[in-house]
């Protein structure tokens, strides 16, 4: 199974509410990462978790806040989002160390920010 | 940090055509990989390819790790083939970097 969930497909959101996209994988992957992509551009890397610790943060602002509860777990909590925060969301995970480290992407979340 | 460049940035061809797209890199990886974005947004995996040659029916890769590029050959291309294609390397562990993309759009 390479399958990696994400959930829900897609959210549309007001400027002043609360809402967690979720990202889950049963393949044993010890990294988990968060992107970002806007129309006709490249997946943008957000975040990184390796052993469950925050590995890479690409100076996103705090309005998106990276959660990893466990080893098959990512979450991220969204407030106070702007309109140009619009995009496709996409997670991913892969094995760490030596061997195969091939990554596997979710289906992404489709946010609209309103 | 890396730079990863990707060429063509826009590809027509016509049915049954012969393609090479090409992904260039700045720096050592430790994995490289090419994905198709299918209209829907998701990320359907090509190839696993840190180094050496693959296959896989019509889509042949090969990665030159000591002069930094990989190629992803279409062979008979079929209009199921149109999409964006993406090369992604991963330095230092677990960074996965992208480039721009190929916009391949194959008419019939």
């Amino acid at each position: 199974d390479t399958e990696v969930t994400q959930t829900p497909k897609h959210l549309v959101m007001g400027m002043t509410n609360k809402k967690s996209l979720k990202c889950e994988q049963h393949m044993g992957h010890r990294a988990m990462y968060w992107y970002k992509q806007k129309a006709k551009k490249p997946p943008e890397l957000m975040f990184v978790y390796s052993y469950e610790k925050l590995s890479i943060n690409e100076s996103v602002p705090s309005r998106f806040s990276p959660e990893c509860p466990n080893s098959s777990l990512l979450n991220l909590h969204l407030h106070a989002l702007q309109p140009e925060d619009s995009a496709l969301y996409l997670c991913a995970s892969s094995q760490l160390g030596a061997g195969d480290t091939e990554a596997f992407f979710g289906q992404g979340t489709r946010l609209t920010v309103v | 940090g890396i730079q990863v460049e990707q060429s063509p940035p826009d590809l027509i061809l016509q049915e049954g055509a012969n393609s090479t797209l090409r992904c260039n890199f700045s720096d050592s990886v430790n994995n490289l990989q090419w994905f198709h974005q299918n209209p829907w947004g998701q990320l359907i995996n090509l190839f696993y390819i840190p180094s050496g040659t693959k296959q896989n029916g019509r889509l042949s890769a090969t990665t030159v790790a000591t002069e930094r590029y990989s190629l992803l050959y279409i062979s008979s291309s079929q209009t199921t083939d149109s999409g964006v294609y993406f090369c992604a390397v991963v330095y230092n562990n677990n960074d996965m970097r992208f480039g721009a993309g190929t916009r391949l759009t194959v008419k019939p």
